[in-house]
């Protein structure tokens, strides 16, 4: 089956630790994205990436960073400058930038 | 800027009960309109989409119509069942300089009681 997976489900974190969520897709899709969610709001763009090699920071970009190494994979660093990174954090993908967004199941992560 | 709009949850119907979840939109341009659902526990899927006005998009009952005169994209289903229970996300698509950005309403959360 064709989909994006996510993992872990669930990161636990000290505080000032580095931490790296992983999103793999075998769906051939050129195109990956990065957003967070919080309670009671809507997703936030941090980064997207055209192709392979590139990415773009979205609305909400500090203090995370992405690589895009090979086209299946796009794993997203939440670093210790992010001053509230406890979220649910969702990747998704997609043929193109101009086409329809399908979603990963998500890592719940939360910062003690 | 771009935004979008959706009525305050949360939803309880009762199973069977009429369903009506407001959007509205706000767009320079002629952006592409969409409604995703998020079961619990789960990343979001598309559940329909519209990308011009007058479009009618469709899907597992539901509907939306795209309103170009009042800027809606209201979600409607005529009888829910408790399977519909999750929170329903409105979004818009506009062109930015290299990509669709997709812009997503707060979300509002449905539940369904047998």
């Amino acid at each position: 089956d064709g989909g994006i997976t996510q993992s872990p489900k669930y990161l636990f974190r000290k505080e000032g630790q580095n931490v790296t969520l992983s999103c793999e897709q075998n769906l051939n899709h050129d195109a990956m994205y990065w957003y967070r969610q919080d309670p009671g709001q809507g997703l936030r763009l941090i980064y997207y990436s055209q192709i392979v090699n590139d990415f773009q920071k979205g609305d909400i970009a500090e203090g995370y960073s992405v690589s895009r190494e090979k086209k299946e994979s796009f794993p997203l660093t939440v670093t210790s400058a992010q001053k509230n990174p406890t979220a649910f954090y969702l990747c998704a993908s997609s043929i193109s930038v101009s086409n329809e967004q399908f979603f990963g199941p998500g890592t719940r992560l939360t910062v003690l | 800027g771009n935004s979008v709009t959706q009525m305050e949850g949360p939803v309880t119907l009762s199973e069977e009960a009429f369903l009506t979840i407001n959007c509205t939109y706000t767009a320079t341009g002629y952006p592409s309109l969409f409604w995703y659902v998020q079961y619990p526990g789960e990343g979001l899927q598309l559940l329909l989409k519209a990308t011009k006005a007058d479009d009618k998009g469709s899907n597992k009952g539901f509907e939306a119509t795209y309103r170009k005169e009042t800027t809606s994209f209201h979600l409607e289903k005529g009888s829910v069942q408790v399977s519909d229970s999750a929170v329903y996300f409105c979004a818009l698509s506009e062109r930015e300089t290299s990509y669709d950005k997709v812009i997503f309403g707060p979300g509002t959360s449905l539940s369904v009681i047998p």
